[in-house]
């Protein structure tokens, strides 16, 4: 099946700065979302991006999928972005499930 | 909130018990699927559902199982459960199938039941 690999497993940052999130995925996709899974265990949708770029707000996102890899983007981090942040991703045919990456572990420090 | 809602929250249950997990999909979402978070494992795919159909199974055990209903609630039952089922089970929905690639198929999640097994 499809392998997903985010990279850096963990990032620890000071509040106020800019950081990258890397997901690299093995085949085509035709279904790629980053989520954030909060301290409660919440998975909260952020993107939507099975190619092209996205914003909202302080994150963005761009995936590229001939080259098949998604970046997020986070700036002016805030200690509530702290968590766990999720690429998952779907390929086409009959493969109907999201295969999760094992995810960043983000923590912002005041 | 995502508009997916799961009951209940938090399940404490002893070994070799039976228990039952409840999904209410998005307004309008047809597809159902059951995702398990566990430490070791990370977040695995479970099983999906599509309009009351079963449509894919990932890495479900035989003592699991699960059905949509008519109203597209969907239901997991877990059962002769071990210490290592204890996990964090996720439902998540979506409008469309795959097969139905020209329409966003961006899934939500609900808010998850943590099943502590004792």
């Amino acid at each position: 099946g499809i392998q997903v690999e985010q990279s850096p497993p963990d990032l620890i940052l000071q509040e106020g700065a800019n950081s990258t999130l890397r997901c690299n995925f093995s085949d085509s996709v035709n279904n790629l979302q980053w989520f954030h899974q909060n301290p409660w265990g919440q998975l909260i949708n952020l993107f939507y991006i099975p190619s092209g770029t996205k914003q909202n707000g302080r994150l963005s996102a761009t995936t590229v999928a001939t080259e098949r890899y998604s970046l997020l983007y986070i700036s002016s981090s805030q200690t509530t972005d702290s968590g766990v942040y999720f690429c998952a991703v779907r390929t086409g045919g009959s493969n109907y499930k999201l295969t999760f990456g094992k995810g960043t572990l983000l923590t912002v420090n005041p | 909130d995502s508009g997916v809602t799961q009951t209940p929250k938090h399940l404490i249950t002893a070994t070799g018990q039976r228990v039952t997990l409840r999904c209410s999909p998005r307004s309008g979402d047809l597809s159902v699927y059951w995702y398990q978070q566990s430490l070791d494992q990370g977040l695995q795919f479970l099983i999906q559902y599509y309009n009351g159909e079963e449509r894919a199974k990932g890495n479900i055990l035989e003592r699991f199982s699960a059905q949509q209903f008519p109203d597209l609630h969907s239901e997991l039952n877990l059962s002769s459960l071990e210490l290592g089922d204890s996990a964090l089970y996720f439902c998540a929905s979506s409008v469309a199938s795959v097969g139905q690639s020209r329409l966003n198929t961006e899934a939500f999640f609900g808010q998850g039941t943590r099943l502590t097994v004792v």
